[in-house]
């Protein structure tokens, strides 16, 4: 059973970075044709795709966003990672991370965190 | 990007009933439709996959159809633990996307 643990700080300044990690257990994350995924959703509203990293290390961006995100990941500790720089109270929301089957489907998600921007 | 319109927004219904959620994509997404489901302070799980397919561990009274750009979700007997909030996903071109989301309550 694939697990994902988002943490990070649940706080962040205004101009500042957005940080967060993904821990993945139960599953390699440098293994199969997966992607590993970052997605938020502001207080009562909708879903937003923000970017993936294969298990290749290929990344892809919503170019909404991409001037400011950066995924990565550390397989040596079976994490990812999102960096979002810039931010603003818009960026604040509750961030999912999740696995991504073959660029088809979400099956695995973390339990998601909150990450509110403010002074 | 491929927006998604779901209708309606927001859905009241009773136990047992026959309810269908669509979803519209703004231009040709063949089969790469996803249905999830969630609940309040939890992350979406997924339903239904490829328009049609059932997600492991998924009871059959959810089933998924599609004709043309619309999609739909359809619960064939609603159960209490059904009343959450269902969004769909396209998966055919990136950015992915998601419909706003369509609010099951209790009648």
């Amino acid at each position: 059973q694939v697990q994902l643990q988002e943490s990070g700080p649940g706080l962040v300044k205004p101009s500042q970075t957005l940080s967060l990690t993904c821990t993945v257990s139960g599953g390699s994350i440098s293994s199969g044709n997966y992607y590993w995924v970052w997605i938020r959703q502001p207080a009562g509203k909708g879903l937003e795709w923000i970017g993936r990293i294969h298990t290749s290390g290929n990344t892809n961006y919503n170019p909404s966003l991409k001037s400011r995100v950066t995924i990565s990941a550390d397989t040596s500790k079976n994490q990812f990672s999102l960096n979002l720089n810039s931010v603003t109270a818009a960026d604040t929301a509750v961030y999912y991370c999740a696995r991504d089957i073959s660029g088809d489907r979400f099956d695995y998600w973390g339990q998601g965190t909150l990450v509110t921007v403010s002074s | 990007d491929i927006q998604m319109t779901q209708s309606p927004p927001s859905l009241s219904a009773s136990v047992g009933d026959r309810v269908a959620i669509t979803c519209r994509a703004s231009q040709s997404i063949d089969n790469y439709l996803n249905w999830y489901q969630q609940k309040p302070g939890e992350a979406p799980k997924l339903l239904i996959y490829d328009a049609y397919s059932l997600h492991s561990g998924v009871p059959s009274r959810f089933s998924g159809s599609r004709s043309g750009t619309d999609f739909t979700l359809t619960v064939s007997s609603l159960q209490s633990e059904d009343f959450a909030t269902y969004y769909c996903q396209q998966t055919r071109s990136l950015p992915d996307t998601f419909g706003q989301g369509t609010r099951l309550e209790i009648k």
